[in-house]
């Protein structure tokens, strides 16, 4: 089993659609999520970074955390052609652990 | 403020020639990151480096792969001789701590043929 797994899609919405992306993980000493998105040809960006169970909210982004489940999630709401993207959930243990464990991405197209 | 800087975007080869990447870090972000990103995947770390200690290699394929950071600013990750198998993207990322954000550069798009 992989540290982290993630539903590589593809996922197709129209326009105005709540999106929902998902990763599970296996390993309890993960400490940190996030979430970055990537487009085409473009490094990763940062979207959400969250450490605790519940959720966390920024303009039309969701964080959610449950660490119970080991399971984070995505929301997008009023998804726009502009979200196109794939997007990529990473975890860290934290401590004196930096290293970044990422799922596969998840790619994303909103249709107008 | 100037983000990660990469260079060059994209860069085709013959198999068994070498190629280096170049990175640029943002000004005073004293960690950086080389990253591999194969084709639907997410990516996955090479090498990090703490100023100009290289503190974990040890995903690295040492056969093959080096890096160094002089002055612990920029970062140049050689391959030589390339494989087929080494067309993928190479990106570049750093942080200010080594468990704070990682700001990615746009990456360097290797084809060997």
């Amino acid at each position: 089993q992989k540290e982290v797994e993630q539903d590589p899609g593809p996922l197709s919405v129209p326009e105005g659609a709540i999106v929902s992306l998902n990763c599970t993980y296996s390993n309890s000493a993960f400490q940190y999520f996030m979430w970055y998105r990537q487009y085409s040809r473009k490094g990763p960006e940062l979207l959400m970074y969250t450490y605790s169970s519940g959720n966390k909210e920024d303009g039309r982004f969701t964080a959610q955390v449950d660490k119970s489940s080991k399971y984070i999630s995505l929301f997008i709401r009023d998804s726009q052609p502009s979200d196109s993207a794939t997007y990529l959930c990473a975890i860290q243990s934290g401590g004196s652990n930096y290293k970044l464990t990422f799922g596969k991405g998840t790619l994303l197209t909103v249709n107008p | 403020e100037a983000g990660v800087v990469q260079s060059p975007r994209y860069k085709i080869i013959e198999k068994k020639q070498p190629v280096a990447f170049w990175c640029n870090p943002i000004s005073g972000h004293n960690t950086l990151y080389w990253y591999l990103q194969n084709l639907g995947q997410g990516p996955e770390l090479l090498i990090r480096y703490e100023n100009e200690e290289a503190v974990d290699d040890s995903q690295l394929p040492k056969d093959r792969f080096s890096a160094e950071r002089l002055k612990g600013v920029d970062s140049t990750l050689k391959i030589q001789p390339a494989e087929l198998g080494d067309s993928a993207v190479y990106l570049c990322a750093s942080s200010p701590r080594q468990t704070g954000e990682q700001f990615f550069g746009p990456g360097t798009r290797l084809t060997v043929l």
